[in-house]
C-alpha cells in the first residue's frame, strides 16, 4: 500500500517568503508529527496532531511556523518569512493509533527546504 | 527528568566486523523502539522491545532490551555496506507528546 507521502519533495524560498509543506499520511492514522531534520542531526519534534487535534506544538520555533490538520487526514505546515535557519529538511510522521499505544512511526521522505 | 543517552556517537567498522550500539536510561522505560536512517533516507523502523530481558533477531541485527527495562543494545553482526546509515532509539518525553531522537549512533562501514 502507499507509504507516507509529501510534497514538494525540494523547495527553494528566498528569505521573507511564505512557503507550505504538505503530507499525506497513511490512511486511517491517526497520529501525525512533523520534524525538523539538520544536516548531521537527528529529527527534532515540531509538532503533533491527534486525527484533527492539534495536542502539542511545544516544538514549533516560533510563531512563524504553523501547521493544520483540518479533516484528520492531510496535513500543512506552512512556514511564514522565511529565515535562512529554516534550511532542514522537514519530515512528516504518521502513526496507526495514540501516542501513547507505542506503535511504529512511518515515515515519509520528507521536503528539503534551502533559503537563499 | 528523564535522561536517555545512546553511545557511541560514531563508530567506523572494517567490512565484516561487528557493531553495537547502547540506550542508556536513568529511568524504567515501558518499551524501546529503534529506527535507522540512511544517508540521504528517512528513518525506518526497525523493532519495538517491550519484554524485560527480551531480545530480538533480524538476521544479522539483534535487539536486546535489559532486565531492568533501562537499557537496550542493538548488535549488527559482520557488518555489511548496506548496513551504513544512523540508529536511533527515540524516546517520549514523560507527560508528553514529543519524542526525542537524539543525535544517534552514526555508523560508517569501510570496504
Amino acid at each position: 500500500g502507499a507509504g507516507v507521502s509529501q510534497s514538494p519533495r525540494y523547495k527553494v524560498a528566498k528569505r521573507g517568503q511564505d512557503v507550505a509543506l504538505r503530507c499525506d499520511p497513511i490512511s486511517g492514522h491517526v497520529s501525525l508529527f512533523w520534524y525538523q531534520q539538520a544536516l548531521g542531526q537527528g529529527p527534532e519534534f515540531l509538532t503533533y496532531f491527534q486525527n484533527e487535534a492539534q495536542l502539542d506544538k511545544s516544538g514549533l520555533p516560533s510563531d512563524r511556523f504553523f501547521a493544520e490538520r483540518p479533516e484528520g487526514s492531510v496535513s500543512t505546515l506552512k512556514i511564514q518569512r522565511t529565515q535562512q535557519e529554516d534550511s532542514a529538511v522537514y519530515l512528516c510522521a504518521s502513526s496507526l493509533a495514540h501516542y501513547d499505544s507505542s506503535y511504529e512511526q512511518y515515515f515519509g521522505p520528507g521536503t528539503r527546504l534551502t533559503v537563499t | 527528568g528523564q535522561q536517555v543517552m545512546q553511545i557511541p556517537q560514531y563508530q567506523h567498522v572494517q567490512e565484516g566486523e561487528d557493531f553495537t550500539t547502547y540506550c542508556n536510561s536513568s529511568t524504567t522505560l515501558s518499551n524501546i523502539q529503534w529506527y535507522k536512517q540512511r544517508p540521504g533516507g528517512h528513518p525506518v523502523f526497525l523493532i519495538q522491545l517491550v519484554k524485560s530481558g527480551e531480545v530480538k533477531k533480524q538476521k544479522r541485527l539483534t535487539f536486546q532490551f535489559g532486565e531492568a527495562k533501562k537499557n537496550s543494545s542493538l548488535h549488527i553482526t559482520a557488518t555489511q555496506t548496506t548496513d551504513v546509515g544512523t540508529y536511533f532509539c527515540p524516546r517520549l518525553t514523560s507527560g508528553t507528546y514529543k519524542y526525542i531522537f537524539g543525535t544517534g549512533t552514526r555508523l560508517k562501514v569501510l570496504a
